[in-house]
């Protein structure tokens, strides 16, 4: 089994459609993140959570909300979707316990959708 | 100016080929440097990770630091076509959890 697995794997959906991504691993990391992949823009960062009372906001979190429900889960949602917000979306974890800046490990993306 | 740049490709070689992937950057407060596979339909997978200028090989792939020039590359030797994929380089500074990403370069062995 993947250790960071997201949920679904590829979604089609309709402008001003909420939607939610789910993010869980079993690698125990306290740290959780999310990112969008676009062409030719690389991986940019919406949120990042520390722990489960530690939400902070990357560089592109505008139309985006996360909940950290608990230290192996963070869901990423769109309230009220806009194509382009169409992309491919990586949710990633790392462990802090080496200290601060770890490797982050990344799980296989939504391929997100919105007509 | 993208504080990361990249050479997106395609880059084709023939199976055995070194492979030079190369990635430069503009902030010279990065201390920390990643590279990334990643495969279609997959995420990325770290293969390897730096701190400072210098050398750190693994197997057949050496990354390489030159924080003087702002400049690392990945060498891969004895390329294979199971090397086929974009390799992402990602780098930051001293505390920083956000990654600042080059946009990948795809990488085809020719068989």
């Amino acid at each position: 089994d993947a250790d960071v697995t997201q949920t679904p794997r590829n979604r089609i959906t309709k402008t001003g459609k909420r939607i939610m991504l789910e993010c869980s691993q079993t690698k125990g990391h306290d740290r959780m993140y999310w990112y969008r992949q676009d062409p030719g823009l690389g991986l940019r960062l919406i949120y990042y959570s520390f722990d489960v009372k530690d939400i902070n906001k990357g560089e592109i979190s505008d139309g985006y909300s996360v909940s950290r429900q608990a230290q192996a889960k963070f869901s990423l949602s769109l309230e009220s979707a806009i194509p382009n917000q169409t992309a491919l979306y990586f949710c990633a974890t790392s462990d802090p316990t080496g200290g601060l800046n770890q490797p982050q490990h990344f799980g296989d993306g939504t391929r997100l959708s919105i007509l | 100016q993208k504080e990361v740049e990249q050479d997106p490709g395609p880059l084709s070689v023939p199976e055995g080929a070194i492979v030079s992937l190369n990635c430069t950057y503009s902030n010279s407060a990065f201390q920390y440097f990643m590279w990334y596979r990643q495969y279609s339909r997959k995420g990325p997978e770290l293969l390897m990770y730096t701190y400072s200028s210098g050398n750190k090989e693994d197997g057949r792939f050496t990354a390489q630091v030159d924080k003087s020039s702002k400049y690392i590359s990945l060498f891969i030797r004895d390329s294979q076509p199971s090397d086929s994929a974009t390799y992402l380089c990602a780098m930051t500074n001293f505390g920083n959890e956000k990654l600042t990403f080059g946009t990948g370069t795809r990488l085809t062995i020719i068989p």
